[in-house]
């Protein structure tokens, strides 16, 4: 079946560094990708989306990068902080059929 | 964004027992789930909650043992029906807000399972 998997399972980064985490995914319908960041107790947070009519997207610090040609996800995080230290997933659907399917997560550690 | 509420936020269950999770939003979604999160692991989507119809369950999951319900356009529960300590996760309420492409998705914070 459809799966979404990460390249990265763990990244560790000073604080102030700039942070890449990469994302593939195998379903070429697929149209609306998400990536989420999840703190120990917590629910995941929307961080940044885009869809496939996009090959980039800029947010507050986060940069998402879409290649459809090899079906590559990343999320780039400038200037990190201590803060943005969490599991970050991302998630790939289509806006006609609503469900999104999960990749495995990376834990990113920020080390001050 | 949407916010999500769930309730209870955590338990501890003995086996045999069904637990029923309650999941509120702050205003009108198109689209609720639940999915389930074991420790350290990513999510799985459990089913697509229908608003006044039987919901949608993904592969390995059916209604005897998680029935889900949804009143409204705002809320949702799911039930975890003869509880077994596999069944100790995470439940996740999620709900999609928008409409012609520009639709995303929140989370709830999630309902800590233990089952004994």
């Amino acid at each position: 079946g459809e799966s979404v998997g990460l390249h990265l399972p763990t990244l560790s980064v000073q604080e102030g560094d700039n942070s890449i985490i990469n994302c593939a995914y195998s379903n070429s319908a697929s149209d609306y990708f998400i990536w989420y960041k999840q703190e120990s107790g917590k629910g995941p947070q929307f961080i940044i989306d885009i869809r496939s009519n996009m090959d980039k997207r800029q947010g507050q610090r986060v940069t998402v990068l879409l290649n459809k040609t090899v079906k590559h996800l990343s999320l780039q995080i400038a200037a990190t902080q201590p803060g943005d230290s969490a599991v970050y997933f991302c998630a790939e659907g289509g806006t006609s059929y609503g469900k999104l399917t999960f990749g495995q997560g990376t834990i990113l550690t920020v080390h001050p | 964004s949407a916010v999500i509420s769930q309730k209870p936020s955590r338990d501890i269950c003995q086996r045999g027992t069904s637990l029923t999770i309650q999941c509120q939003v702050d205003s009108q979604v198109t689209m609720m789930f639940w999915y389930r999160q074991q420790p350290g692991q990513s999510l799985t989507l459990i089913a697509t909650a229908n608003q006044g119809s039987e919901a949608t369950y993904e592969s390995g999951f059916v209604i005897d043992k998680f029935p889900i319900s949804r009143p409204n356009l705002t809320f949702s529960t799911l039930t975890v029906s003869n509880m077994s300590p596999e069944d100790s996760s995470i439940y996740l309420c999620s709900a999609r807000r928008g409409t012609g492409g520009r639709e995303t998705q929140y989370f709830g914070p999630g309902t800590r399972l233990l089952v004994l």
